[in-house]
């Protein structure tokens, strides 16, 4: 079935140093990766999004890299600050469309000073 | 606010009754999606809405949950005869119609069946 794997489940950091999540995906039709944020108690947030047709995607210290043949998909935080502990979720399209996404269980993210 | 809302923010149940979840989605928004969230998971896809038409509902959804959404705005999410398992944050989500987009996820609504 549809399936998404998130590694690793937690990530400790020393402020500035890079963190990298990565993720794969098992649906060969998925064309749509979205990396959400979500903070203790808050909703999801949308970060970073990245299509099939594109290999790389930057968004100031957030980048995303996707292998659609090795099927795996990347989220690099460059020069990590506190506020961006919290947990990362990986999330595929499914079905070919854009209707439905299937997250992976999270990366638990704590940037230590 | 013109986020999407959900009602109540928490609710807590005895084991067998029943319990509904709403939501508004962004006004605009013609796709509503319902998701469940257990503590260290992933959202987990439930069900789906294009306007009122219910597109898709997850295999894993039992007979107990129902959802709706009659005019095509807001939606309910209805739990019948609850269960400890049920226990969750129930995530509503909207989108526009279109293409790939941002899921614009609700506060959720945090459901304890004792």
């Amino acid at each position: 079935g549809e399936n998404v794997e998130q590694h690793p489940s937690t990530l400790s950091v020393q402020e500035g140093d890079s963190a990298v999540i990565k993720c794969t995906y098992s649906d060969s039709a998925s064309n749509y990766f979205p990396w959400y944020k979500q903070e203790l108690g808050k909703r999801p947030q949308l970060i970073i999004d990245i299509r099939s047709n594109v290999g790389e995607k930057k968004d100031q210290r957030i980048a995303v890299t996707l292998n659609k043949t090795a099927k795996h998909f990347s989220l690099h935080i460059t020069e990590t600050q506190p506020e961006d502990s919290a947990v990362y979720f990986c999330a595929a399209s499914v079905s070919g469309g854009y209707n439905k996404l299937i997250f992976g269980a999270g990366t638990r993210l704590a940037v230590h000073p | 606010d013109t986020g999407v809302s959900q009602d109540p923010r928490h609710k807590i149940t005895k084991r067998g009754q029943n319990v509904t979840f709403r939501c508004d989605p962004i006004s605009e928004h013609n796709r509503l999606y319902w998701y469940r969230q257990t503590l260290g998971q992933g959202p987990e896809f439930l069900t789906y809405f294009q306007n009122e038409a219910q597109l898709e509902k997850s295999r894993l959804l039992s007979d107990r949950f129902s959802a709706e959404r009659p005019k095509g705005s807001f939606s309910t999410l209805e739990i019948q005869r609850t269960e400890q398992g049920d226990s969750a944050m129930y995530l509503c989500a909207s989108t526009a119609m279109g293409g790939p987009g941002e899921l614009f996820f609700g506060e959720g609504s945090r459901l304890t069946v004792l």
